[in-house]
């Protein structure tokens, strides 16, 4: 089974800068079968990004995906306090999926 | 634009069976394919995916509670269900349930507002 690991586990930034978020998998993985979620409190886990970069319905063009192999970035530009939030990656292969842990972003 | 809503008790006594619905409405079970799922989020942790079923009747587990967990479709009243046998106070969880279409590389586009359920001692 793939395990996801994401890092860092929180990070504190200020409106306007760029947020670099990590997800690294146990094993090569098909860029295919990566995601993004975005998860507020109180709320539901949103999509954000699918198959490494490509963008949900209404997601913001601040919000970008990238990697391969084994290690995937989230990049969100220009940071609003709205997006303070978890970020969660999500892996789909063998029949089975699984979630990073999370990063947690902060908003000075 | 499709909606799902879990459903069930919120409070389950330890070593009993936590059962749970999910009503989809909005669009049919039967209609297009995809992998109808549960995901929990232990109080204050991350995700945890439990199981899925597609309208085929085809199923995947969660490999860690695989031996306590069930998951059926009710396409009669556009409905899936999850139940997970010999509770604790582990189980005890926001539940999720999600839509992921049956592709390559499915991905849950469409979520449940989620239920909380405490499992009691």
């Amino acid at each position: 089974e793939i395990v996801l690991t994401q890092s860092p586990g929180t990070l504190s930034l200020s409106p306007g800068e760029r947020g670099t978020l990590s997800c690294r998998a146990s094993q090569t993985i098909s860029r295919s079968s990566l995601a993004w979620y975005q998860q507020k409190p109180g709320q539901a886990p949103r999509l954000l990004i699918f198959r490494t970069y490509n963008k949900a319905s209404d997601i913001p063009d601040r919000f970008s995906g990238s990697g391969s192999g084994t290690d995937f970035t989230l990049t969100i530009d220009r940071l609003e306090p709205e997006d303070s939030a978890v970020y969660y990656c999500q892996h789909y292969g063998s029949a089975l999926f699984s979630f990073g842990p999370g990063t947690k972003i902060e908003i000075k | 634009q499709v909606q799902l809503q879990e459903s069930g008790p919120g409070l389950v006594k330890s070593s009993e069976t936590l059962s749970l619905t999910c009503t989809v409405s909005g669009d049919s079970i039967n209609s297009g394919t995809y992998f109808w799922s549960w995901i929990r989020q232990l109080p204050g942790k991350g995700l945890e995916w439990i199981a899925y079923i597609h309208k085929s009747g085809s199923t995947s587990y969660n490999t860690s509670l695989k031996n306590r967990l069930s998951i059926s479709l009710d396409t009669s009243h556009n409905q899936f269900s999850l139940a997970l046998s010999s509770v604790t106070a582990a189980d005890t969880a926001m539940y999720y349930c999600a839509r992921a279409p049956a592709v390559t590389s499915p991905t849950f586009d469409n979520w449940g507002q989620g239920v909380l359920v405490t499992v009691s001692s």
